[in-house]
């Protein structure tokens, strides 16, 4: 088993569809959740940074269940520019190094 | 605003040639960490540092090695190149603390001959 698992999609949505990704991750003993965006042949860069309680940024909003050991992103009202790979990431435990695991990545395409 | 560059965007080189790849960050981070990117595989860690002097090997180091000699400076070699190694090479740094945000440089695009 993949130790963060996201469904690769593509995901192809109309401008101002509401789209979610879901990761789901295998160690319960991970701290730290993120959400990057890559763009097509560019660098991953942070898009949030996800909390316990949920957090909103616009209109990104990240949760996190930990029981389930999976985060999602929701994206509202998508935007052309929306489209890229989206990328779930989760650190290792720290006697592991504490490194950061990155999914292979959603991609997301929103058309006209 | 962080900034980490590499060396160059685009590179080829020929079978068993010697590779050297540079990273810089100038944002006084303490780690940094070379990946490489391949489609169907995502991300996967090749070395990181999380000192001056010190390295620890990631999930795929075979056939490569590293250096960092200066805190901004991190360095990728590929001490005799072969075309299973031609991919996408992202450096990254994070302040401190292994779990903390990295952040990327643009990535240089690696083809083996």
């Amino acid at each position: 088993r993949k130790e963060v698992e996201q469904d690769p999609g593509p995901f192809n949505v109309p401008e101002g569809a509401t789209v979610a990704f879901n990761c789901t991750y295998s160690n319960s003993a991970s701290q730290s959740f993120f959400w990057y965006r890559q763009d097509c042949r560019k660098e991953p860069k942070l898009l949030m940074s996800v909390y316990s309680s949920g957090n909103e940024d616009g209109r990104f909003t990240a949760q996190l269940n930990r029981a389930s050991q999976y985060i999602s992103l929701l994206i509202r009202d998508s935007k052309l520019s929306d489209s890229a790979t989206y990328l779930c990431v989760v650190n290792k435990r720290f006697d592991q190094g504490g490194k950061l695991i990155f999914g292979q990545g959603t991609e997301l395409s929103v058309k006209p | 605003d962080v900034k980490v560059t590499q060396s160059s965007r685009y590179l080829v080189k020929r079978t068993g040639e010697k590779v050297f790849l540079e990273c810089v960050q100038d944002m006084d981070h303490e780690n940094m960490f070379w990946y490489r990117q391949d489609p169907g595989l995502g991300l996967r860690l090749i070395y990181f540092s999380y000192d001056v002097k010190m390295k620890e090997k990631g999930d795929i180091p075979e056939g490569y090695s590293v250096s960092r000699e200066k805190k901004e400076r991190f360095s990728l070699i590929l001490e005799s190149a072969s075309t299973n190694q031609t991919s996408m090479y992202l450096c990254a740094s994070s302040l401190s603390g292994m779990g903390e945000t990295q952040y990327f440089g643009p990535g240089t695009r690696l083809l083996v001959l």
